[in-house]
């Protein structure tokens, strides 16, 4: 298996364009999250997604913050507009839930490295 | 402004070494726990698990203890190396719950192994 595989690794843009992160997770999972690292704040849980219905999504910052998952292969992270203090690594991980619970380990991809100008 | 980072825990240690990272969760009522490896770079990584029925789980090389009473986890890594140079980061959960896997992280310890 490939893993979770995000796109792009590395992104310059520059203040006021939209940006958009993707990440695929591994096949068979049913659930998704995306996160933010930054010195500052550490590893910060934006969102998740269960089944693709997301689930809570008390961690986006602001409204300038979107992420869809279209379906069970798919995610998309959005930011419009792009501004200099979203400037992290924004990771995807996913994991799979049974109907006992969620006893397993989320499974990280490696990770887009967004830097705004 | 000046800006203010994360001041994070540190371990250093010498090469084949033993080394416990500590946690302090907050949530009594979660029930599973994981330790991930952060390198430079990359993504977090998993490292070993351990259920709230269980005060011990070993792996190569490492092991983990739960303390439900005083909500506290422990990672333990033998004849420690310079490639275990990484942040360490213990993560909480109400998996039993509904919680769709959701974890909350620790703020990490950084371990650094010195040759």
């Amino acid at each position: 298996d490939a893993g979770v595989i995000q796109s792009p690794r590395h992104e310059v843009t520059e203040m006021g364009q939209e940006v958009t992160l993707r990440c695929k997770p591994i096949s068979g999972h049913n659930s998704l999250f995306w996160y933010r690292q930054t010195m500052m704040r550490g590893l910060e849980l934006l969102i998740y997604f269960n089944n693709n219905v997301p689930i809570d999504d008390s961690g986006m910052p602001e409204d300038r913050f979107s992420a869809k998952m279209p379906n069970a292969s798919f995610s998309t992270l959005k930011i419009q507009p792009s501004e200099p203090r979203d400037s992290a690594v924004y990771f995807c991980a996913s994991s799979f839930q049974t109907s006992g619970g969620s006893y397993n380990e989320q499974f990280f991809g490696p990770g887009t490295r967004l830097t705004v100008l | 402004g000046e800006s203010v980072g994360l001041h994070l825990p540190t371990l250093s240690v010498q090469e084949g070494d033993n080394s416990i990272i500590n946690c302090a969760y907050s949530n009594s009522a979660s029930d599973y726990f994981i330790w991930y490896k952060q390198e430079s770079g990359k993504g977090p990584q998993f490292i070993i698990d351990i259920r709230s029925n269980m005060d011990k789980r070993q792996g190569q090389r490492v092991t983990v203890l739960l303390n439900k009473t005083v909500k506290h986890l422990s990672l333990q890594i033998a004849a420690t190396q310079p490639g275990d140079s990484a942040v360490y980061f213990c993560a909480e959960s109400n998996a039993g719950g509904t919680s769709y896997g959701k974890l909350t992280f620790g703020q990490g310890t950084i371990l650094t192994v010195h040759p």
